[in-house]
């Protein structure tokens, strides 16, 4: 059964931490990984990965792929209170197939 | 600049009742998808349509119906209002399966 874990479930740091959120997956014919970041409503897209070990940046934001380890880790430094969010990690199987597997998320507090 | 938009944002229904979930986007895309997400489940697909005139069942497709209107819209039915169907509902669409998901606003559905 295709299945994507994060962790930790929840995390409360203060702000200028750096934090590492992590995802591991299993799924069939695996084809890309996507980080979404969700506050009150709309997961809203972070990164999309499909090659082993490049790095994606967005400013404070960073994420790479492990495709034989089967995981990937999403860090964020100098955190703000605006980071504060659910963070979630999806797993699509092969090409031409439409589902996106999710994990549960992370829950993320920065304190000030 | 709509993106995904859901109606309603918000419902109460008694069980036994039924009701149709209404989203549009408009970008286009090719893919539809209704989501549920509960506290510690993660989102879990309920339906897609990976192209107009085309719908598939996800992971939990029992008690919804679904229909693709057209290309800008897809519904989602509930026949019979169930408690365990208290949920948010999130509707997204994608261009294709190289593409991330855009999500609407969500539906917060309650079923006393």
């Amino acid at each position: 059964e295709d299945k994507v874990v994060q962790s930790p479930l929840s995390l409360v740091v203060h702000e200028g931490d750096t934090v590492t959120l992590n995802c591991s997956y299993e799924v069939t014919n695996f084809r890309s990984l996507l980080w979404y970041k969700q506050e009150k409503k709309a997961p809203t897209f972070l990164f999309m990965l499909t090659s082993s070990g490049i790095e994606k940046k967005s400013g404070r934001l960073s994420s790479i792929l492990d495709k034989k380890e089967l995981f990937s880790i999403l860090n964020i430094t100098a955190t703000q209170t605006g980071d504060s969010a659910v963070y979630l990690c999806a797993a699509q199987p092969s090409s031409g197939t439409y589902k996106y597997i999710f994990g549960t998320g992370t829950r993320l507090k920065v304190l000030a | 600049n709509a993106g995904v938009t859901q109606t309603p944002k918000f419902q109460v229904l008694k069980t036994g009742q039924s009701m149709t979930l209404q989203c549009a986007q408009d970008m286009n895309h090719n893919s539809m998808y209704w989501y549920r997400q509960d506290p510690g489940m993660g989102l879990r697909l309920i339906y897609y349509s990976a192209s107009e005139g085309t719908t598939d069942k996800g992971e939990v497709p029992n008690g919804y119906n679904v229909s693709r209107l057209n290309k800008r819209e897809f519904s989602l039915r509930l026949e019979s209002a169930a408690p365990s169907q208290t949920s948010v509902y999130f509707c997204a669409s994608t261009g294709d399966s190289s593409q991330p998901q855009h999500f609407g606003d969500g539906t917060r559905l309650s079923i006393l």
